[in-house]
This record gives C-alpha cells, structure tokens and sequence, in this order.
C-alpha cells in the first residue's frame, strides 16, 4: 500500500513568519516528490519537485528531503496572504514500467496578515 | 497557449444518465491521467494512459471509461454502474518519464441530482 501521509492543519502562520509543511511517505523505493498548491476551487499548481537528498531552494520556497526517514518537507519563507492555500504533497511510485503520483490528503495552511 | 483544457466547468447529470468529461493537452506529453477528488480528500487515480490505444485502471477505476485515440485527448465517461459521482474531476498530463511532472486542467466539478 503506497501511502503518503500530511497533517490535514489547518496551519495557522502570521504574515511574515515561516510556514513549514510536512510530508511522509511508506514506499521505500520512491524516487520523485512533489509540491502542489491548490487554491479553493481551483485545480492542483506545481510549485516545487525535488528528487535527491537535502535542500532544493526557488525563490521563497524550499523543499528539503530525507529518504532514510522518508520525509519530505516545503519551507515557505515570507508568508504572504496570498500563499493562504491548501498544499499537497505527491510521490511517485513506479510499476509495469509506468508512473504514478500518489497523492496526500493535503495541509491547509492560512496566512493571518 | 500551450495547456490541458477540460469541458464542461460545470456538469449536472441525473441518475442513471452517463456523462463523457473531455480533457486535451497540447504539451505534446506521452501520458494523461484522470483524478477524481472528494472534499478533505486527496487525489484518487481512475484511469491513466501512457501511450494513444493504451490505459490501465487506477485505484477506483469501477462506474468509469476511457479511451485515447489521439495523442492529445483522453475522454472520461461516467457511467451509471458508478455510485457516487459527484466529485471534483481532474486531468493531467505529463512526459510519462520517472521525473514524473504532472500538470493540471482546471478540471470538471459534476454534482448528481
């Protein structure tokens, strides 16, 4: 069973402030991990992917992975209102020689201004 | 523009009725892929393609149909055998490669009456 794991939140941050999401996944085997934001309403936005160990930075994000400990987490710096968002975490698993995102239930995060 | 589009944005079927959601791509990407997402809820996989002529069932593949006759268009149809349709419904699209970006339409709300 692939599984990929979020705390639901919802995550509260003042503007400003650094807001820090979590993901976990079981697949040992998972090579691709990736960031979506979804704004209500709206579809999935691929905001970051990282694909080897440690930090990966893009602008006010950074995506920092640890696979002994199978984590995967987004630091979002500068928190604006408009990163107010629920955030998805994704991981690929492969089979059959295709591949698959599986998907986590996502973390609300709200930017209080 | 290069982008996925879905129609309709909005869809109402009555029950018993099959609905077909539309999604086409012009990134000229190998795979497409069809999501279906419930409130407070991840993203579930229904069906995927890799190749025009070819898809393979997701994890709730059950009440749905696909086909890929063309490299830029993988239609849904929704049919009555599905108990629960009402959804937020998702398509993607992507390379098809281990580094596995998927990119999102703007996806098809359908509600049952």
């Amino acid at each position: 069973q692939k599984e990929v794991e979020q705390n639901s939140g919802p995550l509260s941050v003042p503007e400003g402030a650094i807001a820090s999401l979590n993901c976990t996944y079981s697949d040992r085997g998972s090579q691709s991990f990736f960031w979506y934001r979804q704004y209500s309403g709206k579809s999935p936005e691929l905001i970051m992917f990282i694909y080897s160990n440690g930090d990966k930075e893009d602008g006010r994000f950074t995506a920092q992975l640890n696979k002994a400990s199978q984590y995967v987490s987004l630091l979002i710096r500068d928190s604006q209102p408009s990163d107010s968002a629920t955030y998805l975490c994704a991981v690929t698993y492969s089979g059959a020689g295709s591949y698959q995102l599986t998907f986590g239930k996502g973390t609300k995060l709200s930017v209080i201004p | 523009d290069g982008g996925i589009t879905q129609s309709p944005k909005y869809l109402f079927r009555k029950e018993g009725q099959n609905v077909t959601l539309s999604c086409e791509q012009n990134l000229n990407h190998d795979a497409m892929y069809w999501y279906r997402q419930d409130p407070g809820q991840g993203l579930r996989l229904i069906y995927y393609s890799q190749i025009v002529n070819d898809f393979q069932k997701g994890d709730i593949a059950e009440g749905y149909s696909v086909s890929r006759e063309k490299k830029e268009s993988f239609p849904l149809t929704v049919t009555s055998a599905q108990k629960n349709p009402t959804a937020f419904y998702l398509c993607a699209s992507s390379m098809g490669t281990e580094n596995n970006e998927q990119f999102f339409g703007p996806g098809t709300r359908l509600t049952v009456l």
